[in-house]
């Protein structure tokens, strides 16, 4: 089974704070993974993508890895109002197929 | 920027009817895909779509399914016979050499 795993929240953070959002994973043979942002009704644009174990940074984004633990986080630091959306894990198995999380809804206080 | 289209932005049609929602991917990209989102659910892989055929589709995408590049420049999901249940976002994207799979801001269904 292809399962990815996040907590729905809703998570609420204050503007300015660091929030982080979690993803686990079922299938240990994944290739890629991907963190996708989703404003109400919008399409799904994506922020990062990571491949290798440990973290990578963005601005103000940084998404870490953990293969043995299957495991994807996504840190916001400074996080504003606009941060505001669902965060969507995604992670590729093959070339061609893409498995979604059900998001976590953030939302940032001003 | 290059961006993927769909029309139409909204359709409404009646239990039973064929649907076909097109889609326009980023001109120089080779790999497609069809996904929908119920409300308030989570984005479901439906299909994807390399060299003409489809190379990957999930068990969401059963028989009532098809999928066609009609020409260099389209790419079309036809719902045979739609079903209430087959209300839904439903999103194209597309992928070219990079990893980055390119939503398009997607079709509304609703299925009466």
């Amino acid at each position: 089974q292809k399962e990815v795993e996040q907590n729905s929240g809703p998570l609420s953070v204050p503007e300015g704070a660091i929030a982080s959002l979690n993803c686990t994973y079922s299938d240990r043979g994944s290739q890629s993974f991907f963190w996708y942002r989703q404003y109400s009704g919008k399409s799904p644009e994506l922020i990062m993508s990571i491949y290798s174990n440990g973290d990578k940074e963005d601005g103000r984004f940084t998404a870490q890895l953990n293969k043995a633990s299957q495991y994807v986080s996504l840190l916001i630091r400074d996080s504003q109002p606009s941060d505001s959306a669902t965060y969507l894990c995604a992670v590729r198995y093959n070339n061609n197929d893409m498995r979604f999380g059900a998001g976590t809804r953030l939302t940032v206080k001003p | 920027e290059p961006e993927v289209t769909q029309t139409p932005s909204h359709q409404v049609t009646q239990m039973g009817q064929e649907v076909i929602l097109r889609c326009v991917p980023i001109s120089n990209h080779l790999y497609f895909y069809w996904y929908r989102q119920i409300l308030g659910q989570k984005v479901e892989f439906l299909v994807s779509f390399y060299n003409n055929e489809i190379s990957e589709k999930s068990e969401i995408f059963d028989d009532q399914f098809s999928v066609e590049r009609p020409d260099g420049s389209n790419f079309t999901l036809k719902i045979r016979s739609t079903k209430l249940e087959d209300s839904a976002m439903y999103f194209c994207a597309s992928k070219g050499p990079t990893d980055t799979q390119y939503f398009g801001p997607g079709t509304r269904l609703t299925v009466l």
